[in-house]
């Protein structure tokens, strides 16, 4: 039957442990990756980009890995803490005008 | 903030009335673009233009119409709606041929009843 909502994966961690979000994504052309943050009733918000001459790249509590062999990438948060629960969502751009495809989405539950 | 503002936040409509979702920036960015999210769909793009101009219809149905008139606001007129069509809706923004990410507005939640 029809399903009645998006069954999005769940990550749950303890607060202070690392967390790692996988995305694999479709197109080989792709040629920029962005993760992006979704918290209840607000519009994504972004995180973090790499381009694909870079396989990791580092922000504030953030890393994201890019593997081209297999078409994945990988956010890992350091130190997760409460605030970080959220859906967390790649998107691929094949290059032009910065159309973006996104992945499913994954939800993040940070437990005290 | 990111700097991209839509409104209404929320909006019910019945499905004979006719009405607008607004987005603007004031970011200098070149490029607007309308995404859905609903409960039984990922992100899925709609309409893009770049310079004004609409470059990508991803086919949307006609009781969804976009306007652009310059390149700081977008539009998305609404008519005619059904019931399935309730969602969030989403308005982004990019500067294009800089190598950096378009940034989302906080969308307009719609219910059509």
């Amino acid at each position: 039957g029809e399903s009645v909502g998006l069954h999005l994966p769940t990550l749950s961690v303890q607060e202070g442990d690392n967390s790692i979000i996988n995305c694999a994504y479709s197109n080989s052309a792709s040629d920029y990756f962005i993760w992006y943050k979704q918290e209840s009733g607000k519009g994504p918000q972004f995180i973090i980009d790499i381009r694909s001459n870079m396989d990791k790249r580092q922000g504030q509590r953030v890393t994201v890995l890019l593997n081209k062999t297999v078409k994945h990438l990988s956010l890992q948060i350091a130190a997760t803490q409460p605030g970080d629960s959220a859906v967390y969502f790649c998107a691929e751009i094949p290059g032009g005008y910065n159309k973006l495809i996104f992945g499913a989405g994954t939800r993040l539950a940070v437990h005290p | 903030e990111t700097g991209v503002t839509q409104t209404p936040r929320h909006l019910v409509m019945g499905m004979t009335n006719k009405k607008s979702l607004k987005c603007e920036q004031h970011l200098g960015h070149n490029a607007m673009y309308w995404y859905k999210q609903s409960a039984k769909k990922p992100l899925e793009l709609m309409f893009v233009y770049s310079l004004e101009e609409r470059v990508e219809n991803n086919s949307v149905p006609s009781r969804f119409s976009p306007e652009c008139p310059n390149s700081s606001h977008l539009f998305l007129h609404l008519h005619t709606l059904q019931p399935e069509d309730s969602a969030l809706y989403l308005c982004a923004s990019s500067l294009l041929g800089t190598g950096k990410p378009a940034f989302f507005g906080q969308g307009t939640r719609l219910t059509v009843v």
